[in-house]
């Protein structure tokens, strides 16, 4: 069974940063792209993120580019996600989300975690 | 960017109503179409992949048609555990987009 924990959300004050973490498990990690999508207190879908499988690729949000950063650890089954200079737009709940393929440019988000609270505020 | 525009934002329909929801991208993206059910509190489960490919496990009342620039969710018979916003996504531009969401409830 796939599973994805995510943990790192918090408080943090505007202009501080955060890095997020997803633990994988039940699938060879190292054969997907992986992705992070954000929701915002009621609010819809946004996705923020995706890796290929080797790092090879990598794509951002325009919301976030030259702020977060995407990185796998594929030994240990790990994505993480380094969000530094904050802004109150991007409190929401921060999902991990598997790919069904190796390349997240073709994404389409087949498991996802519980998510991981982001709030940002002074 | 792709933008892509649901409608209607909500609905309310009755339990074995057909519901209809439509997608369209601001320009063509094919069949890279996919929805998601998001429940009250949980994540989101993709429905179905390429417009019209139904998920494994997804219940046969749900079906996915369109391709180019317009596409549509239909459930032909609301069940009260359809009770859920649904989403499109579409996956032809890297700079992966979805739609605003549809609530759809029961009247």
């Amino acid at each position: 069974e796939v599973q994805l924990v995510e943990s790192g959300g918090g408080l943090v004050q505007p202009g501080r940063s955060l890095r997020l973490s997803c633990a994988a498990s039940g699938f060879t990690f190292d054969d997907y792209a992986m992705h992070w999508v954000r929701q915002a207190p009621g609010k819809g879908l946004e996705w923020v993120s995706g890796v290929n499988w080797n790092s090879g690729s990598i794509g951002y949000a325009d919301s976030v580019k030259g702020r977060f950063t995407i990185s796998r650890d594929n030994a240990n089954n790990s994505l993480y996600l380094q969000m530094n200079s904050l802004r109150a737009e991007d409190t929401a709940l921060y999902y991990c989300a598997k790919n069904r393929v190796g390349s997240y440019s073709r994404g389409l988000f087949d498991n996802w975690g519980q998510g991981t609270l982001v709030t940002v505020s002074s | 960017d792709i933008q892509m525009t649901q409608s209607p934002s909500s609905l309310s329909a009755s339990v074995g109503d057909r519901v209809t929801i439509t997608c369209q991208a601001s320009q063509d993206i094919s069949n890279y179409l996919n929805w998601y059910q998001q429940k009250p509190g949980k994540a989101p489960k993709v429905l179905i992949q390429d417009a019209s490919n139904l998920e494994t496990g997804v219940p046969s009342r749900f079906s996915g048609r369109g391709s180019g620039t317009v596409f549509t969710l239909t459930i032909s018979s609301l069940q009260p555990e359809d009770v859920a916003t649904y989403y499109c996504q579409q996956s032809d531009n890297p700079l992966l987009t979805f739609g605003g969401g549809t609530k759809v409830e029961i009247k």
